[in-house]
């Protein structure tokens, strides 16, 4: 079955330490992106990329960074310079041939501070 | 700058009950609108968009929206609510002539039903 599945389901990171995010995709989507969730606070954009090498910050960026090294992947790391990295992570993908296909997410992963 | 909101955090209805779910949003050129329904711990399901055309449009689990230009809304309903419609619903707005991913969400409503 096709789909986006998001690695681990449960993270911790401890003070001063990085932490990588998984995303994967076999829909053949050109278009990834994360997301933050926090309670009551909607989602947030993180990072987004239309095409592999190339991706663009979003409204949240900074403590985090991507990379597109594959048409299929989207891993995000979350920095120490990420002061408040607990939340959930959603990511995403959709076509960009059209403009109005859906977003298919992954189910997520929880992130939290030890 | 573009906004969604939704005014209702928490709604609880019962069992067979009517439901509408609020959603404002502020963009200036015609907006392309989206509703995302959450089950807890997991990602989110599309149940409906608009884009153009008919101004109430039909999506999965018998849900229908209707857009109001007038007054810039587009609420989410259902005639008659099931004890599986219990979630987070999520209204969006979409930037850049439909660009899908750079979407505003509301904050969103957690749906509680009755039985």
């Amino acid at each position: 079955d096709g789909g986006i599945t998001q690695s681990p389901k449960y993270l911790f990171r401890k003070e001063g330490q990085n932490v990588t995010l998984s995303c994967e995709q076999n829909l053949n989507h050109d278009a990834m992106y994360w997301y933050r969730q926090d309670p009551g606070q909607g989602l947030r954009l993180i990072y987004y990329s239309q095409i592999v090498n190339d991706f663009q910050k979003g409204d949240i960026a900074e403590g985090y960074s991507v990379s597109r090294e594959k048409k299929e992947s989207f891993p995000l790391t979350v920095t120490s310079a990420q002061k408040n990295p607990t939340a959930f992570y959603l990511c995403a993908s959709t076509t960009t041939r059209l403009a109005n296909e859906k977003l298919f997410f992954g189910s997520g992963t929880q992130l939290s501070v030890l | 700058a573009q906004s969604v909101t939704q005014p209702d955090i928490h709604i609880t209805v019962s069992e067979g009950a009517s439901l509408e779910l609020r959603c404002n949003y502020s963009y200036g050129a015609t907006p392309y609108l989206f509703w995302y329904v959450q089950s807890p711990g997991q990602g989110l399901q599309l149940l409906l968009k608009y884009f153009s055309g008919d101004t109430l449009v039909q999506g999965i689990k018998g849900f229908e929206a209707e857009f109001k230009r007038s007054q810039s809304s587009f609420n989410l309903r259902k005639p008659s609510v099931h004890w599986s419609d219990a979630a987070e619903y999520f209204c969006a707005v979409a930037l850049g002539g439909g660009s899908q991913g750079n979407l505003i969400f509301g904050k969103g409503t957690k749906l509680s039903v009755k039985p």
